[in-house]
């Protein structure tokens, strides 16, 4: 079936300090992998993606990596700033049909100053 | 260049009523999909339109329906509303064409509540 599990639901580090958000997907030939992020009560910001021809992709403090093997995908945030505390979503495309985006459930990240 | 709107932003409803929540893509997108995201979950896939038919449909019942129009805008219906329908509902916009990119851009959502 199509599934995105993510973990871990809370996270809470200190400021300066690195974030570590893990993805695993059930369809194998999903091809596409979006970030989100999600402060309260906005809509979903699309923060980095990367496909599935490459294996990492950086911009500035973000950076996402994807093993396609293991079908599993992670987002890396380090310097953390107070601006980064929100709701992270990963996603992974499944390319049959529509090619609809399904999510995961979500991580709280809190960056404590 | 406009990015993706919604409307209205907030909508209060009782049990039994229908809703009609609409959208309007981005500038040069072409496909509409729809998502509900009940409080503290992950948005889920409703519908997507393009060339103003459904193309898929995710795991929802047929209370839900949805209709684009020749503009590329979109409405989303909900017959028969119960409380679980309570979320938000995200509109998002891409464009299919060769050469676009994959990414779906999110519209501000409209927050329903049904009592």
């Amino acid at each position: 079936g199509e599934n995105v599990e993510q973990h871990p639901s809370t996270l809470s580090v200190q400021e300066g300090d690195s974030a570590v958000i893990k993805c695993t997907y059930s369809d194998s030939a999903s091809n596409y992998f979006p970030w989100y992020k999600q402060e309260l009560g906005k809509r979903p910001q699309l923060i980095i993606d990367i496909r599935s021809n490459v294996g990492e992709k950086k911009d500035q403090r973000i950076a996402v990596t994807l093993n396609k093997t293991a079908k599993h995908f992670s987002l890396h945030i380090t310097e953390t700033q107070p601006e980064d505390s929100a709701v992270y979503f990963c996603a992974a495309r499944i390319i049959q049909g529509a090619q609809k985006l399904v999510f995961g459930q979500g991580t709280r990240l809190t960056i404590n100053p | 260049d406009a990015g993706v709107t919604q409307s209205p932003t907030h909508l209060i409803k009782t049990r039994g009523q229908q809703v009609t929540l609409r959208c309007s893509p981005k500038s040069g997108h072409d496909t509409v999909s729809w998502y509900q995201q009940a409080l503290g979950q992950g948005p889920q896939f409703i519908f997507q339109y393009y060339e103003e038919e459904e193309r898929q449909r995710g795991n929802f019942p047929d209370r839900f329906s949805g209709h684009q129009f020749p503009n590329y805008s979109s409405e989303l219906n909900v017959n028969a509303l119960l409380l679980g329908d309570s979320a938000l509902y995200l509109c998002a916009s891409r464009a299919r064409i060769r050469g676009a990119t994959d990414t779906q851009y999110f519209g501000p959502g409209t927050r329903l509540t049904v009592l």
